[in-house]
């Protein structure tokens, strides 16, 4: 069954960075994109970009531009979103959720648990 | 960039009732457009992919409809495990995969 689990919450400064993991099970990791979506508190969900887990390669939001980079290790199947220079308005869960493209028509079908991020001084 | 807007923000509906919610996108986006359900504290869950398609495992009576820019997203009888919130989400635009504010259901 396809599993996506990330790390755990963590605790940031204004002005340091965040790196939260997200290791797929149960599929062909290089086979779907693997996309990144926060959710401040009480707030909606807003699309971060997503990574080609079999070229690497990326798209940010333009919001997120120069601040957010997306990786992968194929070797152990586990995407990564790092977020710089955090302010306290990056206080959010942060999802990853695989993408399912059929047609041209993207749909997320899987999501992992969520990892909260708090930006406190 | 495509943004998309939701109606009523919020509703208050009775167990058995008919809820529809309406999801706009500011320019056309074909049948581009995808329906999630999240409960608190919980990840969200597709319901609706490509404006109509029920995903595998979803209860039939949701069901999702519109074209171009308008769409609808339809509880038939609505359940005590579908009080959550819903949004919409735009698949069009790769530059950025818009979600709609979302439109919480309650109990009345």
């Amino acid at each position: 069954q396809v599993q996506l689990v990330q790390s755990g919450a963590e605790v940031k400064k204004p002005g340091a960075s965040v790196k939260v993991s997200c290791k797929a099970s149960g599929y062909t990791f290089t086979g779907y994109y693997m996309h990144w979506v926060r959710q401040a508190p009480g707030q909606g969900l807003e699309w971060m970009g997503r990574i080609n887990p079999n070229s690497g390669g990326t798209n940010y939001a333009q919001k997120f531009q120069g601040r957010v980079t997306m990786t992968r290790d194929t070797s152990i199947s586990t995407a990564y979103m790092e977020l710089s220079r955090l302010r306290s308005d990056d206080t959010a869960v942060y999802y990853c959720a695989r993408a399912v493209v059929v047609v041209a028509a993207t749909r997320f079908d899987y999501w992992g648990q969520g990892t909260l991020v708090t930006v406190s001084s | 960039d495509i943004q998309m807007t939701q109606s009523p923000s919020s509703l208050s509906a009775s167990v058995g009732d008919r809820v529809t919610i309406t999801c706009r996108a500011s320019q056309s986006i074909s049948s581009y457009l995808n329906w999630y359900q999240q409960k608190p504290g919980k990840a969200p869950k597709l319901l609706i992919y490509a404006a109509s398609s029920l995903q595998s495992g979803v209860p039939s009576r949701f069901s999702g409809s519109g074209s171009g820019t308008d769409f609808t997203l339809t509880i038939s009888s609505l359940q005590p495990e579908d009080f959550a919130t819903y949004y919409c989400q735009q698949s069009y635009s790769t530059l950025g995969f818009t979600f709609g504010p979302g439109t919480k259901v309650d109990i009345k």
